[in-house]
């Protein structure tokens, strides 16, 4: 089944706790994004990925760190995470880099208290 | 930066009612206008997308419409039945960006029984 995985789904943690979101598709995207959905913000993008090796600032990338050593696995890390990075986070993947449609993992909820 | 206004943030309607939701855009090289919708705990997914050189798409009770000189679209959704409450958020490709999208912030669409 063609799928984006987010891992985890739920996750409290602390201030300053280092913690890494996982993301992986099956489906040999060559573009992935994440993005952080907030209460009245919609979906705001944090970082996006071309293919490996290429990543690229979103509209709020402060804060978080990307890598994208291979084409299935898009990882996002918070080093020092604060209160204000408590969201919902979607990472999402699509074919080739030309306009086409996105598809969502279910999602990662944070809270850092 | 660029912007995409969409409206109502709310709306609720009446089982067999229509419902139609706006948007509009500030990136007059966007040409790419996709709907997602949103339900409770999931992902985002894609429901009907349009390019620029279309005026109107229908795809069953949905459809959406375009007006490129406005930079105004729209998303209609005939006999609404209550598995169509979600949220629902318009999006534009950002010129130039290869394929990265900038997402409105919404719309909670209630259909009651």
């Amino acid at each position: 089944e063609a799928q984006v995985t987010q891992n985890p789904r739920y996750l409290i943690t602390v201030t300053g706790k280092k913690l890494t979101v996982t993301c992986s598709q099956n489906m040999n995207h060559e573009y992935m994004s994440w993005y952080r959905q907030d209460p009245g913000l919609g979906l705001r993008q944090i970082y996006y990925s071309m293919n490996v090796e290429v990543t690229d600032k979103g509209d709020v990338p402060e804060g978080y760190k990307v890598s994208r050593k291979e084409k299935r696995n898009f990882p996002l890390i918070l080093e020092s995470p604060s209160p204000n990075q408590t969201s919902l986070y979607f990472c999402a993947s699509k074919y080739g880099l030309a306009a086409g449609e996105l598809f969502f993992g279910e999602g990662s909820r944070l809270t850092v208290l | 930066g660029e912007n995409v206004e969409q409206h109502p943030s709310t709306l609720s309607v009446q089982e067999g009612d229509s419902a139609v939701i706006k948007c509009t855009y500030s990136d007059s090289a966007s040409n790419y206008f996709p709907w997602y919708k949103q339900e409770l705990g999931k992902g985002p997914q894609l429901i009907i997308d349009i390019r620029s050189n279309v005026g109107e798409k229908k795809d069953q009770r949905i459809a959406v419409t375009l007006n490129k000189t406005a930079k105004h679209f729209s998303l209609h959704i005939t006999e609404t039945q209550p598995e169509d409450s979600a949220v629902y958020f318009c999006a534009a490709s950002i010129g130039g960006s290869q394929g990265n999208l900038i997402f409105g912030k919404g719309t909670k669409l209630s259909v009651k029984p």
